[in-house]
């Protein structure tokens, strides 16, 4: 079975901080991993993704995500927060041939100026 | 590229009538379509796959009865939420799987459901 852990419940940053955002995933063969992020009240949109290549992927709004196979984590980073990044992110596991997707409880970013 | 729209964005129903929710890929043909439920301060739960032309897949514990899914289009799927009671309050969200994509979902805004 697929699943995703996100350890941190709540991460408050300060405007201009780093961020790291941690995710675990549990999968039985090469998994596709996925960040999405979601503003109150709104959809879930798709910062960055990871299939196969390079494990270090860059994203959109400036956010990268490494992956580390022996580790099993897939953590989400960017350098320089911004009051616009306060939002609830979500990591989640697929497969190639499995398409549905498991989410993380995810994590609540708030940010503080 | 890639826009899927849920309509409606809101709805208020009363308890033991019906409400249908539509999903729809704007720029796209989408094979696969997911509906999530998403309870407040929660993660996304996923309820069914919808595929174009078959049958819809539940999970586990969801009823097929009460949540009647169509996707009768390769850019529409409908969830229907049927004699609806105050415990299906919820705000459900679809994804759209496009046709050829390996894995990625492109998620719709979400629609708020509030039964009362």
């Amino acid at each position: 079975a697929q699943s995703v852990t996100q350890p941190d419940i709540h991460i408050t940053v300060s405007e201009g901080a780093s961020l790291e955002l941690r995710c675990n995933y549990s999968y039985g063969a090469t998994p596709y991993l996925f960040w999405y992020v979601q503003s109150p009240g709104q959809g879930l949109q798709l910062l960055l993704k990871y299939f196969s290549g390079d494990t270090l992927v860059q994203g959109i709004k400036g956010f990268e995500a490494e992956f580390k196979r022996s580790q099993s984590s897939f953590n989400l980073r960017k350098p320089s927060v911004h009051w616009s990044d306060a939002a609830e992110y979500f990591c989640a596991v697929g497969g190639p041939r499995d398409y549905k997707l498991s989410f993380g409880a995810g994590t609540t970013v708030t940010v503080r100026a | 590229g890639a826009v899927v729209s849920q309509h409606p964005s809101r709805v208020i129903c009363k308890s033991g009538t019906s409400v249908k929710i539509e999903c729809r890929s704007l720029d796209f043909q989408a094979t696969t379509m997911f509906w999530y439920r998403q309870f407040p301060k929660q993660s996304l739960m996923l309820m069914a796959t919808s595929n174009e032309g078959s049958k819809a897949t539940y999970e586990q514990g969801v009823e097929k009865d009460k949540f009647l899914i169509n996707h009768a289009s390769l850019t529409l799927s409908t969830l229907t939420v049927t004699s609806a009671h105050p415990e299906d309050s919820s705000f459900y969200i679809c994804s759209a799987r496009r046709t050829g994509n390996l894995n990625e979902q492109y998620f719709g805004p979400g629609t708020r459901l509030t039964v009362t």
